[in-house]
């Protein structure tokens, strides 16, 4: 079974700084995909950031790219010029592209960012 | 924001009630999932299904059920609801195995 670990329960940035995610992942598969959702306080779920494994360049969404390292099965994501609207809880997940566990998604523990003005 | 719709969007009920959660989309998705998410912890798959008629157990064990008897309506029932059921219920779809999956606001059912 896939794993996907967040080490860090609680991040901390200013209003237009950088910040970094960290994600690592467990996964005897090759072929998968990669997520990073945002919930807001009390907010929807939405999607920040898609990766596919077998693509070597590194997803970017205007602020948000990540660092996909397969060997070493990293996945984190950059918030570049942060604003305060970027507070939320980010989630890491995993998605299986083939098997038994095909389309379903395994979720990090997750990390509360703040954002300071 | 997605077109997916989730209600009650909290639930306060006593033991030993039947409740039904509900969820909707309306993008035409034919896959569509089940999760439980306590304060601040990750999510949990409870329950998927990939098209009408058609539902599976995820990997949380979870003395809910679900049907999927049209494509757009895939309802959560708690037969007798318990304290140790208090948590968070998020619906999603997806269109493709491959793509995102698209959440609902959720339901925060507390029991007491």
């Amino acid at each position: 079974a896939q794993t996907v670990t967040q080490s860090q329960p609680e991040m901390s940035v200013q209003e237009a700084e950088t910040v970094t995610l960290s994600c690592t992942y467990d996964t005897s598969e090759s072929d998968y995909y990669l997520f990073w959702y945002k919930q807001p306080p009390s907010r929807q779920m939405i999607l920040v950031i898609r990766q596919e494994a077998y693509k070597q360049q590194n997803a970017t969404e205007n602020r948000f790219s990540v660092n996909f390292q397969k060997a070493a099965k990293s996945f984190s994501l950059k918030i570049s010029d942060s604003q305060l609207g970027d507070a939320a809880m980010y989630f890491c997940a995993y998605r299986s592209a083939r098997g038994t566990s095909y389309g379903k998604l395994t979720f990090g523990q997750g990390t509360i960012l703040t954002v300071h003005p | 924001e997605a077109d997916i719709y989730q209600t009650p969007r909290y639930l306060v009920i006593g033991t030993g009630k039947k409740i039904t959660l509900e969820c909707s989309q309306t993008m035409g998705h034919d896959k569509m999932y089940w999760y439980q998410q306590d304060p601040g912890m990750e999510l949990h798959l409870i329950h998927y299904s990939y098209g009408v008629n058609s539902t599976e157990k995820g990997d949380l064990s979870s003395e809910s059920t679900v049907s999927r008897i049209r494509t757009e309506h895939f309802p959560l029932t708690l037969e007798s609801a318990r304290p140790s059921h208090t948590s968070q219920y998020l619906c999603a779809s997806s269109g493709d195995l491959t793509r995102e999956q698209y959440f609902g606001p959720g339901t925060r059912l507390t029991v007491t």
